[in-house]
């Protein structure tokens, strides 16, 4: 079955961009789409992206202007820059795939992030 | 954004417990909503889609029901391996998720 895993440096200081990776293993990479969410400890999960297997992204709107995510067809694989962090961007970050429900008949049809990988901490100290 | 709000934040209850966790949307948002169950140090996993279809895999004690605005999540006999803590999620506009709301042992 379908497995994610995630990658990049865990420990950044301030101002520094924060670059994760997660690739796609074990099933389809095209027709879904690809997003990142972010839990800080001991708090909700809050969603940062996605981008689709074309190439279109959307963003969370508090964190558009430092947020890239990018996707890489050839590898499997889907990145998050993330730029000037500071303190407030320690969290775990996950990766997971959206799907798209089309058996409502509404249009857009609902989606959902049915897998997710297991998560990794990163840590923004000076 | 599209806030969502959960209550309760917390419950204590016991192995055989009816539970029911209430998401209320700040505006309609159809049936473009989904539930999670979060278990300490894991990553969250789906339970519910469109507000009230099973996730393949999840036991039939989890049931969704809802549209517009306000929206339900029933565990209809609470097993030990419940207790989590349990998000809403929309899909209607920049994603979202509710504040979680944790279920503990009484």
């Amino acid at each position: 079955q379908v497995q994610l895993q995630q990658w990049g440096a865990g420990l950044l200081k301030p101002s520094e961009t924060l670059s994760l990776t997660c690739a796609v293993s074990g099933g389809s990479f095209s027709g879904y789409f690809w997003i990142w969410i972010r839990q800080p400890p001991g708090k909700g999960l809050e969603w940062i992206g996605e981008i689709t297997h074309s190439g279109s992204t959307r963003y969370t709107p508090s964190l558009k202007s430092r947020v890239t995510i990018s996707i890489d067809t050839s590898k499997n694989q889907f990145s998050l820059n993330l730029s000037s962090v500071t303190a407030a961007d320690t969290a775990v970050y996950y990766c997971a795939r959206g799907d798209r429900y089309y058996g409502s008949g509404t249009n857009p049809p609902p989606s959902y992030m049915d897998v997710w990988d297991k998560g990794a901490s990163v840590t923004v100290s000076s | 954004d599209i806030q969502l709000t959960q209550s309760p934040s917390s419950l204590s209850a016991s192995v055989g417990d009816r539970v029911t966790i209430t998401c209320r949307a700040s505006q309609s948002i159809s049936r473009y909503l989904n539930w999670y169950q979060q278990k300490a140090g894991k990553a969250p996993k789906l339970l519910i889609y469109a507000a009230s279809n099973l996730q393949s895999g999840v036991p039939s004690r989890f049931s969704g029901s809802g549209s517009g605005t306000d929206f339900t999540l029933t565990i209809s006999s609470l097993q030990p391996e419940d207790f989590a803590t349990y998000y809403c999620q929309q899909s209607y506009s920049p994603r979202t998720f509710g504040q979680g709301t944790k279920v503990e042992i009484k």
